[in-house]
């Protein structure tokens, strides 16, 4: 069993709508859970990052974590064409360990 | 803003060469890290360290070396490269707490022929 799963899309949207995307886990060590966005060519950009279970909002952008289900999500609103890129869920334990990530979904925002 | 530099953006190597990949972050940073990237696998952990001197092999450690010297920069080692050594390589760094974010650079993308 993979330690963290992440349908690899592709999603397409309008734009206009809200974007829900998620990874679940199976580590249950896992603490910390980021998502990043990389466009083509480019690096992952740190997009949010949240510490066990709750939410997170900044901008358009929330993340939710739900610990006890192992689930995590991303959800974007009112979504833009430049929102469109691959989206990377990653997660780790305490200390100053590597990332797990998932595979990351493409995501297309239609104009 | 934290700045993680990738010396080389495209490179092209022959088979059993030594490469050497070059990262530099101006962030004062304890932790660094190197992953390489492949369609449908994601992000793997090569190797990172947590202080000058110091490595910890990552999950696909093989085939590859690392140095740090100084504090700002990581570099990786191909030893004797080959075609399956062909990806993306992306560096990270953090600072000390693990409460911290990893920061990337862009990437270098290596083929090896």
């Amino acid at each position: 069993q993979k330690e963290v799963e992440q349908d690899p899309g592709p999603l397409s949207v309008p734009e206009g709508a809200i974007v829900s995307l998620n990874c679940t886990y199976s580590n249950s060590a896992f603490q910390y859970f980021m998502w990043y966005r990389q466009y083509s060519r480019k690096g992952p950009e740190l997009l949010m990052y949240t510490y066990s279970s709750g939410n997170k909002e900044d901008g358009r952008f929330t993340a939710q974590v739900d610990k006890s289900s192992k689930y995590i999500s991303l959800f974007i609103r009112d979504s833009q064409p430049s929102d469109s890129a691959t989206y990377l869920c990653a997660m780790k334990g305490g200390g100053a360990d590597g990332l797990t990530f998932g595979k990351g979904t493409h995501l297309i925002i239609q104009p | 803003d934290v700045k993680v530099t990738q010396s080389s953006r495209y490179l092209v190597k022959r088979t059993g060469e030594k490469v050497f990949l070059e990262c530099v972050q101006d962030m004062d940073h304890e932790n660094m890290f190197w992953y390489r990237q492949d369609p449908g696998l994601g992000l793997r952990l090569i190797y990172f360290s947590y202080d000058v001197k110091m490595k910890e092999k990552g999950d696909i450690p093989e085939g590859y070396s690392v140095s740090r010297e100084k504090k700002e920069r990581f570099s990786l080692i191909l030893e004797s490269a080959s075609t399956n050594q062909t990806s993306m390589y992306l560096c990270a760094s953090f600072s000390g707490g693990s409460n911290q974010p990893q920061h990337f650079g862009d990437g270098t993308r290596l083929s090896i022929l």
